[in-house]
Order: C-alpha cells, then sequence, then structure tokens
C-alpha cells in the first residue's frame, strides 16, 4: 500500500482480555517497530523486526506483551490480561532496511488507539 | 542514557511569528537527529532530519541544526502559519530504535 496501516483504529476492551492490533508496513520495507504513546508522553519503543532477524523485544513493558511478524509482512502486537496502565495509542512503523536508524526513516501508521476500561 | 529533552507546551502564537522549539538529547553516540510532526487527526510524519554534527535539516520552512557542543537540535520557524498548529516530536537514533521526546503542542492563531 501507499503507506502504513494500522487496525483497529479504536479498541476498547474490558480490564483482563487479551487484545490483537494490526500492522501492515509499506510493500519492501524490512524493518518493523512499535511504539507505544501514552497520553501526554512521549513514544515508548517496544519491538523491533529486522527480515528474518531475532526481534529485538528490549521495550517490551512485561510478558504480557507479545509480537509476531511473518517474513516481511503483516505484525501483530499481542497483550494480554490487558491492564487499565495498558490504555495507549499503539503506533507501528516501518523502514526500508533499519540500518541503526542512521540514514533510515521510518514511517508511522495512524496508530490504534486502545482504552482497557 | 539516551533520553531527549523538549520545551513544554503548549505553545501558543499568532500568525506571522517567529517558532522556536527547544530539543536537546544526550550525547551517547553518534545519533541521527529527527522532527517529527503529527497534524490533527492524522499519524505522524517525518518532518526533517540531520544525520552528523553541523548539518541543517530544513523542510516547509521548518529547520534544525545538528549542535554537537551543545548537544541540541532547536526547531525554528520565521513565520508560522495556522496551518502549521500541530504536536512536534523531536527524536534521537539509538541503535535501532528511535527514542522521542514528550511532544510540544504548537497552536496558531489567525
Amino acid at each position: 500500500g501507499a503507506g502504513v496501516s494500522q487496525s483497529p483504529s479504536n479498541k476498547v476492551t474490558e480490564k483482563g482480555k487479551d487484545v490483537e492490533l494490526r500492522c501492515d508496513p509499506i510493500s519492501g520495507h524490512t524493518a518493523l517497530y512499535w511504539y507505544r504513546q501514552r497520553l501526554g508522553q512521549g513514544l515508548e519503543f517496544l519491538i523491533y523486526f529486522q527480515g528474518n532477524s531475532a526481534p529485538d523485544k528490549s521495550g517490551l513493558p512485561s510478558d504480557r506483551f507479545s509480537a509476531e511478524r511473518t517474513g516481511e509482512s503483516v505484525s501483530t502486537l499481542t497483550i494480554q490480561r490487558t491492564q487499565q496502565e495498558d490504555s495507549a495509542v499503539y503506533l507501528c512503523a516501518s523502514s526500508l532496511n533499519g540500518r541503526g536508524g542512521q540514514t533510515d526513516t521510518q514511517y508511522f501508521g495512524p496508530g490504534t488507539r486502545l482504552t482497557v476500561l | 542514557g539516551n533520553s531527549v529533552t523538549q520545551m513544554e507546551g503548549p505553545v501558543t502564537l499568532s500568525e506571522e511569528a517567529f517558532l522556536t522549539i527547544n530539543c536537546t538529547y544526550t550525547a551517547t553516540g553518534y545519533p541521527s537527529l529527527f522532527w517529527y510532526v503529527q497534524y490533527p487527526g492524522e499519524g505522524l510524519q517525518l518532518l526533517l532530519k540531520a544525520t552528523k554534527a553541523d548539518d541543517k535539516g530544513s523542510n516547509k520552512g521548518f529547520e534544525a541544526t545538528y549542535r554537537k557542543e551543545t548537544t541540541s537540535f532547536h526547531l525554528e520557524k520565521g513565520s508560522v502559519q495556522v496551518s502549521d498548529s500541530a504536536v512536534y516530536f523531536c527524536a534521537r537514533s539509538y541503535g535501532n530504535k528511535l527514542v522521542f521526546g514528550a511532544g510540544t503542542i504548537l497552536r496558531v492563531k489567525s
């Protein structure tokens, strides 16, 4: 597609439920990133995929968070047993080759706004 | 560390006023520096970037210069327009990821 797309755009769930968020990167981009943006705060890095390499999971806040990516296509971020502090906008980005961010521009999707009641 | 600090908002200006949004970063490694903008109801977009010291990024009348000696990357525009109203995020690269500031809301009144 023309840009990074994410679905759903909004998700309201009850505490304790599991949620899945989807990201479709720009075609041909080998690198994919997930970030979280809490209200009034900057973006926090969650996880990074680069081709077939092992993902960098260093930003995942707890073992309730996991993400998968099949090849160089769609990624799914799963949050199990959601808590109210998980409420945030979850942003996905992709870049051409993810070379350490030095010259590689990340293109962001519109985000999924998650509200945990 | 690898943090980015930018001035708190909201910043409210009249149309055609001069804009400065301050941004400083921790001097770990040799990062690339970025300004991203988020217009109301839209996703985050790259506004400009600079990849090494003394580089100047520019786009849409906005400029920022990579100052290694002061670890700063302040965003400037000579004459803002109402359409510039948005949230502006400063960011630095850190390995494979971007580290963002908290964002600065800019409101431009006509």
